[in-house]
């Protein structure tokens, strides 16, 4: 079966200073990941998506992640953090069974020092 | 476009009543599902959709209808409300393409408090 696990529940970081929000996933097959932001009071919106071209993916708003098969991981990182970083994210992965459906982690609450 | 919509924002129910919560979208989406969130749980999977008159149950079912007459409008029903039925929930449609990599859009949110 397919499962993420988010491996930090609360990241804090300083503003400027680099991100970095681990993910695993378990998948039987090569996988669809994603990767979501949620600000507070807010719904759902997508950072970045993996499927299966280039393994470094590139989002919105300077954030990026690289799939590693060998190491079941897809990591989301940013060089600089900035204030309007603070959110939830939610690292996802796609099963297929009929129709596209989603799996997500637990979260990971960003916080952003000034 | 509005891309998805929810009404109501949020809801407050007694033990037993029942309600509906409103989707809708106008992307044409084949895809609709819907979602719970519960602290330190993520989001789970409740009912999706891949076409009008067709429904499916995701990971948590119990308590929740659904219905698609349209392509538009997927709503939610709690029949009768119980206190572990307190969540936000969000609707999400999509594309229905094969491969699994379709981006799903979400909806604002319905807050939901069953005293």
């Amino acid at each position: 079966a397919q499962s993420v696990t988010q491996l930090d529940s609360h990241v804090s970081v300083s503003e400027g200073t680099p991100v970095l929000l681990r993910c695993n996933y378990s998948s039987s097959y090569s996988p669809s990941l994603f990767w979501y932001v949620q600000h507070p009071n807010k719904g759902l919106q997508l950072l970045l998506k993996y499927t299966s071209a280039a393994t470094l993916v590139k989002g919105i708003n300077g954030f990026e992640a690289e799939f590693k098969k060998s190491e079941t991981s897809f990591h989301l990182t940013k060089p600089s953090a900035h204030m309007s970083d603070a959110a939830e994210y939610f690292c996802v992965v796609s099963v297929l069974a009929g129709a596209q459906k989603l799996v997500f982690g637990q979260g990971t609450r960003l916080t952003i020092n000034p | 476009n509005a891309g998805v919509t929810q009404t109501p924002k949020f809801q407050v129910l007694k033990t037993g009543q029942s309600m509906t919560l409103q989707c809708a979208q106008d992307m044409n989406h084949e895809y609709m599902s819907w979602y719970r969130q519960d602290p330190g749980m993520g989001l789970r999977l409740i009912h999706y959709s891949v076409g009008a008159g067709i429904t499916d149950q995701g990971e948590v079912p119990n308590g929740y209808n659904v219905s698609r007459s349209t392509t538009e409008d997927f709503p939610l029903r709690l029949l009768s409300a119980a206190p572990s039925q307190t969540s936000v929930y969000f609707c999400a449609s999509s594309r229905l393409l094969a491969g699994g990599q379709e981006t799903q859009y979400f909806g604002p949110g319905t807050r939901l408090l069953v005293l």
